[in-house]
């Protein structure tokens, strides 16, 4: 099965502080596009950062950035300086064969102020 | 301007009842999907579209009936509600890419269903 595992079903991060949230994913493809969205209380979804598995080099997008372990199959997400507006549930989720999302379960983070 | 819209954002109806969700998208992709939020937030594929044609139909029950009259439209109709089908569902369109790919998927606000 072609599975995405947050491991993290929660997570909190005090106010202007860093946090890391984690994600492992199983593939057999050698390109594909790995994504991290955030749900907050809204319910909206929303586009955090991605990341192009070919591409060495890790995303940045202003204070998120992610850790991408092509190997390992692992993609962490960075979250810098906290913010309160950060407080959401955050997805992690891997390009399907077909171009359908492949959601993990979430981590819902909190920021303490 | 909204990208990705859907209607209602919310809706309550009796068990048995037949119902539809519209979705309009206007950021001219090709490609729409159908997403299903259970209770415990786990977001699921159901259904995708590629200009006009299904592509992907997940295991879902076939009351279910996903219709696209055109490439900027994916309306998802649900026949005789069942207290299963509460959740949350998301449209979400993208643009198809060469090798099987697509762009990012862009999400509409989601309609609650909630069936008595």
């Amino acid at each position: 099965a072609q599975t995405v595992t947050q491991s993290q079903p929660e997570m909190s991060v005090q106010e202007a502080e860093t946090v890391t949230l984690s994600c492992t994913y199983d593939t057999s493809e050698s390109d594909y596009y790995l994504f991290w969205y955030k749900q907050p209380p809204s319910r909206q979804m929303i586009l955090v950062i991605r990341q192009e598995a070919y591409k060495q080099q890790n995303a940045t997008e202003n204070r998120f950035s992610v850790n991408f372990q092509k190997a390992a199959k692992s993609f962490s997400l960075k979250i810098s300086d906290s913010q309160l507006g950060d407080a959401a549930m955050y997805f992690c989720a891997r390009e399907g064969s077909q171009g359908n999302l492949i959601f993990g379960k979430g981590t819902k983070l909190s920021v303490k102020p | 301007d909204t990208a990705v819209s859907q209607t209602p954002k919310y809706l309550v109806t009796q068990m048995g009842n037949d119902k539809s969700i519209k979705c309009e998208q206007n950021l001219g992709h090709d490609t729409m999907y159908w997403y299903k939020q259970d209770s415990k937030k786990f977001l699921k594929i159901m259904f995708s579209y590629n200009n006009k044609e299904l592509i992907i139909n997940e295991t879902v029950p076939n009351r279910f009936s996903p219709k696209s009259p055109d490439k900027a439209h994916l309306n998802l109709h649900i026949n005789s509600l069942e207290l299963g089908d509460s959740a949350v569902y998301f449209c979400a369109s993208s643009q198809f890419m060469e090798g099987a790919t697509t762009d990012t998927q862009y999400f509409g606000p989601g309609t609650r269903l909630t069936v008595l």
